[in-house]
């Protein structure tokens, strides 16, 4: 069974830019959630996704956003990006189930953003 | 900011020895987990225990939860070189979704 897949692993971009992140999760996870790794913050929550509704958000500005397809890709966007936006993003699902709790979750390699 | 804070923040040892790192929470949860992470990669999933349990067992891996004190510890025995990482807790926060809540990590490394 194939893993979570994040892509791009990497990229560069510049203070002001835009950038969106894409993760295709294991075949069967409905759910799909976010979270930001920096050297400083350690790792932080941003979204959790469950058949295309957000059901769970952290304490991010609105530059962070995020949307989850009928196939249950996700993807997040961070927009007008800052230098302190530099992070390893990873995205995580699993075999959440409509009622919540939560469970063990199958990490991507990450996409690792460089903002100059 | 964290609920999870693990010490210690970095741990060296020799293989063979076993090790054994700490975490504290500060809210009630309904389980407790432990992830490990080679540098700049993904997260692996270790272990899982729910607020019931006081003790389990994986392989080389063993956790235990103490609800009263809000903390977990894992132990790792027989430590080789290829278990060299960094190592999270992580709570979930009751009525959450899949939302974790990581410590800082404890850094192992495991010399030859």
């Amino acid at each position: 069974k194939a893993g979570v897949t994040q892509t791009p692993r990497y990229l560069i971009k510049t203070r002001g830019q835009q950038v969106t992140l894409s993760c295709s999760p294991i075949s069967g996870h409905r759910s799909v959630s976010w979270y930001q790794q920096t050297p400083g913050q350690g790792l932080q929550f941003l979204f959790e996704y469950f058949s295309e509704t957000q059901r769970n958000k952290g304490n991010f500005p609105g530059r962070f956003s995020g949307r989850q397809f009928s196939n249950s890709r996700s993807e997040m966007n961070v927009s007008t990006l800052e230098l302190g936006d530099s992070a390893l993003y990873l995205c995580a699902s699993s075999l959440a189930s409509a009622s919540g709790g939560t469970g063990e979750l199958f990490f991507g390699e990450g996409s690792r953003l460089t903002v100059l | 900011s964290q609920q999870g804070e693990e010490d210690p923040q970095a741990l060296s040892i020799q293989e063979g020895e076993n090790a054994t790192m700490n975490c504290s929470y500060k809210t009630s949860i309904n389980n407790l987990q432990w992830y490990r992470q080679n540098s700049g990669r993904g997260l692996v999933h270790l272990i899982l225990i729910r607020s019931n349990e006081r003790e389990k067992h994986s392989g080389r891996l063993r956790v235990t939860l103490d609800t009263s004190k809000k903390s977990s510890s894992l132990l790792i025995t027989a430590s080789r070189a290829a278990d060299t990482a960094s190592y999270f807790c992580a709570t979930d926060a009751k009525g959450g979704y899949n939302k974790l809540i990581f410590g800082a990590g404890t850094r192992l490394a495991v010399h030859p």
